[in-house]
């Protein structure tokens, strides 16, 4: 099946900088990214949807300027916190698809502790 | 815009039982159900979908049924092991064109040996 990589898997950082998360396809033209925050027990919460080489649409609720979503190609995609707090302490979770394709592949994780 | 309910929000069975999740769901134009099963800590895996145009979808231990209707769709899984112990979430979406899956809120299966 298709493979999503997700980096890092885990990151701690202090309270003001910003980390960024990277999603890639390994084997397919993910044209389109999902970007998910999960809390512990909980479902997945869509952030923001991005389209290869446009602007990411946000769910409402979520800062664009403080989570800012790139996807310059068509096999990667990031998402870069910045100016972490630790509220912004969180499981994020890529996912992508192929063009109209419904089937959904998901990244690995990444755990972000803001201290 | 979509809301996907699901239940139980945990379900406890012993090995070797049958467990059954539910979802239901509002958006009449909705016609691809997939399920995902994630462990603690990991990604959430696809393991069975179902396409609006089927009532019943089987693979090995795992069902699906889908009820247009009434708007509802369930997973089935037969002859439970621990390892099956892992958070369910199902969704729903529209194929195609923007396609937005909206998921539910989870099931935690726990299968006691």
């Amino acid at each position: 099946g298709a493979v999503v990589s997700q980096h890092p898997s885990r990151v701690i950082c202090k309270s003001g900088t910003s980390v960024k998360i990277e999603c890639r396809s390994l084997d397919f033209q993910a044209t389109t990214m999902f970007w998910y925050r999960q809390f512990p027990k909980q479902s997945l919460m869509l952030m923001a949807t991005s389209n290869e080489g446009s602007k990411a649409t946000y769910e409402q609720g979520v800062e664009k300027d403080k989570f800012l979503i790139n996807h310059a190609s068509l096999t990667l995609s990031t998402l870069t916190v910045t100016s972490a707090h630790p509220e912004d302490s969180s499981f994020y979770i890529c996912s992508a698809r192929e063009g109209s394709y419904e089937k959904l592949f998901f990244g690995s994780g990444t755990q972000l502790s803001v201290l | 815009g979509e809301n996907v309910e699901q239940h139980p929000s945990t379900l406890s069975v012993q090995e070797g039982d049958s467990a059954v999740i539910k979802c239901t769901y509002s958006d009449s134009a909705s016609n691809y159900f997939p399920w995902y099963k994630q462990e603690l800590g990991k990604r959430p895996q696809l393991i069975i979908d179902i396409r609006s145009n089927v009532g019943e979808k089987k693979d090995q231990r795992i069902a699906v049924t889908l009820n247009k209707t009434a708007k509802h769709f369930s997973l089935h899984i037969t002859e439970t092991q621990p390892e099956d112990s892992a958070v369910y979430f199902c969704a729903a979406s529209i194929r195609g064109g923007s396609y937005i899956p909206t998921f539910g809120r989870g099931t935690s299966l726990i299968v006691h040996p």
